[in-house]
């Protein structure tokens, strides 16, 4: 089975400075997908970044990066110039396959990032 | 741009009492699912749906039951509901081919 671990639950990080978050994965399928979702306070799950695994480059979106290092099974979001409002929790996920092409998403615990002013 | 919609975003239930959680999406993905979240963890399957007709369990389906009669719709039957269903359940659709899954924004669910 698929597993996703963040052994983060909280980090604290000065404005502006960048942070890594920490994903270590663990499955036996060679195609599979890895994914950062952000949820504010507000509750709700914002997409952020996504990596396959047969991807050659590291994933990038505006200040988000995901260094991929798959021999290691890690997944690391890299947020760079921190702002306030990069405060939230954020979860790693991996997709898994379900029947007729459907996907599941197995996720870890989150870390809780605070940026502080 | 209304995405993914669930309605009620609060509910408080007495055990036993039987309840339904609306999703509705309007960019015509082929799949929908809902997942819960639990204090302290990430979210986890419930149900899911490839397409109108098609339903499969999760992870974690005791307790609840789906139908998908269209492509828009995909809500959540609570049958009998037990305080261990207290939690943030989520609702997201997704388009064959895409990789990410758009969420919406959470039922907050008491059962006291």
């Amino acid at each position: 089975a698929q597993k996703i671990t963040q052994t983060q639950p909280g980090m604290f990080v000065q404005e502006k400075e960048a942070v890594t978050l920490d994903c270590t994965y663990d499955t036996s399928d060679p195609s599979y997908g890895l994914f950062w979702y952000k949820q504010p306070s507000s509750g709700e799950m914002i997409f952020l970044i996504y990596q396959g695994s047969y991807d050659q480059q590291n994933a990038t979106e505006g200040r988000y990066s995901l260094n991929f290092q798959k021999a290691r099974k890690s997944a690391n979001l890299v947020i760079s110039a921190s702002q306030l409002g990069d405060s939230a929790m954020y979860f790693c996920a991996m997709r898994e396959a379900l029947i007729q092409g459907a996907q599941k998403l197995v996720f870890g615990q989150g870390t809780r990032l605070t940026i502080n002013p | 741009n209304a995405g993914v919609t669930q309605t009620p975003k609060f509910q408080v239930l007495k055990t036993g009492q039987s309840m339904t959680l609306q999703c509705a999406q309007d960019m015509n993905h082929e799949y929908m699912s809902w997942y819960r979240q639990d204090p302290g963890m990430g979210l986890r399957l419930i149900h899911y749906s490839v397409g109108a007709g098609i339903t499969d369990q999760g992870e974690v389906p005791n307790g609840y039951n789906v139908s998908r009669s269209t492509t828009e719709d995909f809500p959540l039957r609570l049958l009998s509901a037990a305080p261990s269903q207290t939690s943030v359940y989520f609702c997201a659709s997704a388009n064959r081919g895409r990789t990410e899954a758009f969420f919406g924004q959470g039922t907050r669910l008491t059962v006291v």
